[in-house]
């Protein structure tokens, strides 16, 4: 079984700072690793994902993702912030192979961009 | 081009009382999976249809919850006798296969509030 785990609930920052927001895993099996990003009001929107290759993974607006198989991190990072980059972040897993589809999901990160 | 529907968007209801929630997928894609949201918690898998197989129901939490999908169109939730931990965000998402890699697609879920 997989399971993921999002270190921080909520991350305040100020507009134009760096940000990372940080997802570990744990699997008995190799993984696909998936960050989501929730706007207010809005359905989940996948923001980048790691399959294979380069470990460094870039998503739209700007963020991007490192896998880290050692540590089993998959942490997500953007150098500079925008308030519209306010809104809830998920970190999801995949198991590789077998018939079910579904991901496994983190808590989430509520990430607070202010002026 | 359309994305995942769902209705209702909002849904209050007297505990005790059954519910039914409804998926459009996007047109095509033949797996469709629930999940549900509750508050604070990360997204927590429910069921799984992929084209014809028989769906995965093994994160269903109780025998009170069902699902249904006729084809590869339409797919209702259904909550029999809600209790007030029933309460949660309901999110469907559809990908043109459920195995491989496709990117699941959200809609912008129900929100489910047991009085």
């Amino acid at each position: 079984a997989q399971s993921v785990t999002q270190l921080d609930s909520q991350v305040p920052v100020f507009e134009e700072a760096p940000v990372e927001l940080r997802c570990n895993y744990s699997s008995s099996v190799s993984v696909y690793l998936f960050w989501y990003v929730q706007y207010p009001n809005q359905g989940l929107q996948l923001l980048l994902k790691y399959l294979s290759g380069s470990t460094l993974v870039k998503g739209i607006n700007g963020f991007e993702a490192e896998f880290n198989k050692s540590q089993t991190s998959f942490h997500l990072r953007k150098p500079s912030v925008h308030i519209s980059d306010t809104a809830e972040y998920f970190c999801a897993v995949k198991a590789y192979g077998g018939s079910q589809g579904n991901l496994i999901f983190g808590k989430g990160t509520k990430l607070s961009v202010k002026p | 081009g359309a994305g995942v529907s769902q209705s209702p968007s909002n849904k209050v209801t007297e505990k005790g009382k059954d519910v039914e929630l409804r998926c459009d997928p996007i047109s095509g894609h033949t797996a469709l999976y629930w999940y549900r949201q509750r508050l604070g918690q990360g997204l927590e898998f429910l069921i799984y249809f992929q084209g014809n197989s028989a769906p995965d129901k093994s994160g269903l939490p109780s025998d009170r919850f069902s699902a249904e999908r006729t084809g590869e169109s339409v797919s209702t939730l259904t909550i029999q006798r809600t209790q007030q931990e029933d309460s949660a965000v309901y999110l469907c998402a559809s990908s043109l296969q459920g195995r491989f890699l496709n990117e699941q697609f959200f809609g912008p879920g129900t929100r489910l509030t047991v009085l």
